[in-house]
């Protein structure tokens, strides 16, 4: 089946720096958004994707559709505490209604203060 | 601003009871989904509901699992005879949909607890 592979499971920075994430695919997906989880929450919707290329920001955070639509990165500038939390790439193959999610298994951020 | 919400946010239940978890979309949303997630794991997609009936499910949603929606604003999630694997977050998102926008908005989830 489709499956989004994010790495490295978790990650450490210090208040301040910018982080990249990354998300791959072996196959193709027409839409991505990128969730913020945070313990014990349901996943918060940042950003989505719709074009193959497209460059969208949201304040701090600016997300990119890859070329081949195999992948995805979310990247944070200027990190604050609040930043700290789980970041699920997620996909959609079937552009029509209805149509289902496929997460990857997230990064974990950590920010130092 | 309109948000997804769930009750109860954790249910603790018998190895092979009923449970009902419930679900209230956002208002004009018209395309409804559950999902789980096993502590620590990934999000997974369960079941997508619309028009009163079920566009598509995935291996885990076997004949145990059911969904309804009992009125124009409830969505539920029926596990007829809980299992021990079947302690899980379970979050519902609702979408708007139109050709521009996928967007699926979830809710705070339900902690189920199967003993």
């Amino acid at each position: 089946g489709q499956q989004l592979n994010q790495s490295p499971q978790s990650m450490f920075i210090q208040e301040g720096e910018d982080v990249s994430m990354n998300c791959t695919s072996s196959s193709i997906f027409n839409t991505w958004l990128w969730y913020k989880q945070d313990p014990g929450e349901g996943p918060v919707l940042l950003i989505a994707l719709y074009k193959a290329g497209e460059l969208t920001s949201n304040g701090r955070l600016t997300a990119q559709f890859g070329i081949t639509r195999k992948d995805s990165f979310l990247n944070i500038s200027a990190s604050i505490p609040s930043d700290v939390g789980i970041y699920f790439c997620a996909g959609i193959l079937d552009t029509g209604a209805n149509s289902k999610l496929t997460f990857g298994k997230g990064i974990t951020l950590s920010v130092r203060p | 601003e309109p948000e997804v919400t769930q009750t109860p946010s954790h249910q603790v239940t018998q190895m092979g009871q009923e449970v009902i978890l419930r679900c209230v979309p956002i208002s004009n949303h018209l395309y409804f989904y559950w999902y789980r997630q096993i502590l620590g794991q990934k999000v997974e997609f369960l079941v997508s509901f619309y028009n009163n009936e079920i566009s598509e499910k995935s291996e885990i949603f076997d004949d145990q699992f059911s969904v309804e929606r009992p009125d124009g604003s409830n969505f539920t999630l029926k596990i007829r005879s809980t299992k021990l694997e079947d302690s899980a977050m379970y979050f519902c998102a609702s979408s708007e949909w139109s050709p521009l926008s996928h967007e699926q908005f979830f809710g705070p989830g339900t902690r189920l607890t199967v003993l």
